[in-house]
């Protein structure tokens, strides 16, 4: 178990709907990161918080969206759900500064499916 | 753009046997961080090892051990006394060094069958 958790654990949403995905870091990480996983594929990055501010996105498009509290924990907004947005949503965090700074730990995963 | 290639779609060992997933990669960076993630059939990532591109020492975990080769930009891993509960799909991951932002960038995946 790395402590970082996520919810919902599964989620079934429409074609044109919105949907939200929440992340709790794991105590003292103060980054986030979140990535989107088709099925047999591994993970692609969507985006990563640090300090509550986006600090770095891969290339999804801006319906894709996030935020981090003052807690560190997170959220990942997507809006007008497409059929391709079915897949695994892994959350991922990294301690504060010190040697394993760059190193990400991972959540269980929403699996989210579009109809 | 970092590209991360696993060759090897599934591999498979004999329990207490040792295997070698590869993995390749492709930078034009100096300072970088090299990982493996193991995703059993609970789909949770978990950290099996990790390599600092500065250290020429290969890093080991227990029965896990990788062959970081810097310039030929390889990075495979060995699994010595293979066991059931090592039966699932790894990846082989990249991170920039250097700054706090680090996306990592994943290979596609290597499916691991674990044979008692």
């Amino acid at each position: 178990e790395t402590g970082v958790t996520q919810s919902p654990t599964h989620l079934i949403k429409t074609r044109g709907q919105q949907v939200t995905l929440r992340c709790s870091s794991q105590s003292g990480h103060n980054t986030v990161s979140w990535y989107q996983q088709a099925l047999g594929q591994g993970p692609q990055f969507i985006f990563q918080y640090y300090r509550e501010e986006e600090n770095g996105r891969g290339n999804f498009p801006p319906r894709f969206s996030g935020l981090q509290f003052p807690n560190y924990s997170s959220e990942l907004n997507v809006n007008a759900l497409e059929l391709d947005d079915s897949a695994l949503y892994l959350c991922a965090s990294s301690p504060v500064a010190g040697v394993s700074q760059e190193t990400q730990y991972f959540g269980p995963g929403t699996r989210l499916l579009v109809l | 753009a970092q590209t991360v290639t696993q060759s090897q779609p599934e591999m498979s060992v004999q329990e207490a046997e040792t295997v070698t997933l590869s993995c390749t990669y492709d930078t034009s960076e100096s300072d970088y961080y090299l990982f493996w993630y193991k995703q059993p059939p609970s789909r949770q990532m978990i950290l099996v090892i990790r390599q600092e591109a500065y250290k020429q020492q290969n890093a080991t975990e227990n029965r896990f051990s990788v062959n970081f080769q810097k310039a030929a930009k390889s990075f495979s891993l060995k699994i010595s006394d293979s066991q059931l509960g090592d039966a699932a799909m790894y990846f082989c991951a990249y991170r920039s060094g250097g700054t706090s932002y680090g996306k990592l960038t994943f290979g596609q995946g290597t499916i691991l069958t674990v044979h008692p």
